[in-house]
């Protein structure tokens, strides 16, 4: 059974990057798509983006300009970078397999963004 | 972005049947269909269905879902306690090219 597992921060400061990975057990990265969701607290799911193993990428318009997503086959991982982040980012950060239907969810990673 | 539209809350009894909806548009749900995700408290969410009624090894018979049109509905048999829980919608959106997602209905199960 395909497992993953988000790792990186909990707590970023204003204005810095956010930074998580995925990585990726019980089956291969090729051939799906891998996607990044978050919900802030209290809140519903919000789609980041997705990348396929082969390194295309779409992003959510309104995050676009401050999200990169990519992708490392040898290691089995895949990665979120949220630039100049603010309090609204607050979130517990989600990887999961797929792009347009999701099926398999990381436990989520909660990141605070806070001075 | 455009999101779907949820009910905020929905309650009914043990062994009862509920009904929850999920309305969007012809860019989304009326063109590509709605999945259904569980999610407990504290807890990542849990795919129960895709494309309408396509449900993943494991997902019980008593999850069911349909669409007319616009709007995707998920059907629950014979509640249960472990039923309670927020239940969202996703779709596709052809026009956005952006997944889009409900706000989330929270069951009750009285």
């Amino acid at each position: 059974q395909v497992q993953l597992q988000e790792s990186g921060p909990g707590l970023v400061k204003p204005s810095e990057t956010l930074s998580l990975t995925c990585t990726v057990s019980g089956g291969s990265i090729s051939s799906y798509y891998w996607s990044w969701i978050r919900q802030p607290p209290g809140k519903g799911l919000e789609w980041i983006g997705y990348i396929y193993y082969s390194g295309n990428t779409n992003y959510s318009p309104s995050l676009k300009s401050r999200v990169t997503i990519s992708v490392d086959t040898s290691k089995n991982q895949f990665s979120l970078k949220l630039t100049s982040v603010t309090a609204a980012d607050t979130a517990v950060y989600y990887c999961a397999r797929g792009g347009m239907i999701v099926d398999y969810w990381g436990q989520g990673a909660l990141v605070t963004v806070s001075s | 972005q455009a999101g779907l539209t949820q009910p905020p809350s929905v309650s009914k009894g043990l062994r009862q049947t509920a009904t929850l909806t999920c309305t969007g548009n012809s860019n989304n749900v009326g063109n590509q269909g709605a999945a259904w995700l569980q999610q407990h408290q504290g807890h990542p969410p849990k795919l129960l269905s895709y494309r309408n009624n396509n449900r993943p090894s494991g997902i019980s018979e008593r999850f069911s879902a349909s669409r007319s049109g616009n709007t995707a509905s998920l059907t629950i048999t014979g509640l249960q306690p472990e039923d309670e829980a927020d239940y969202y919608c996703s779709a596709w959106d052809s026009s956005l090219s952006a997944l889009v997602f409900g706000g989330g209905t929270k069951l009750t199960v009285l």
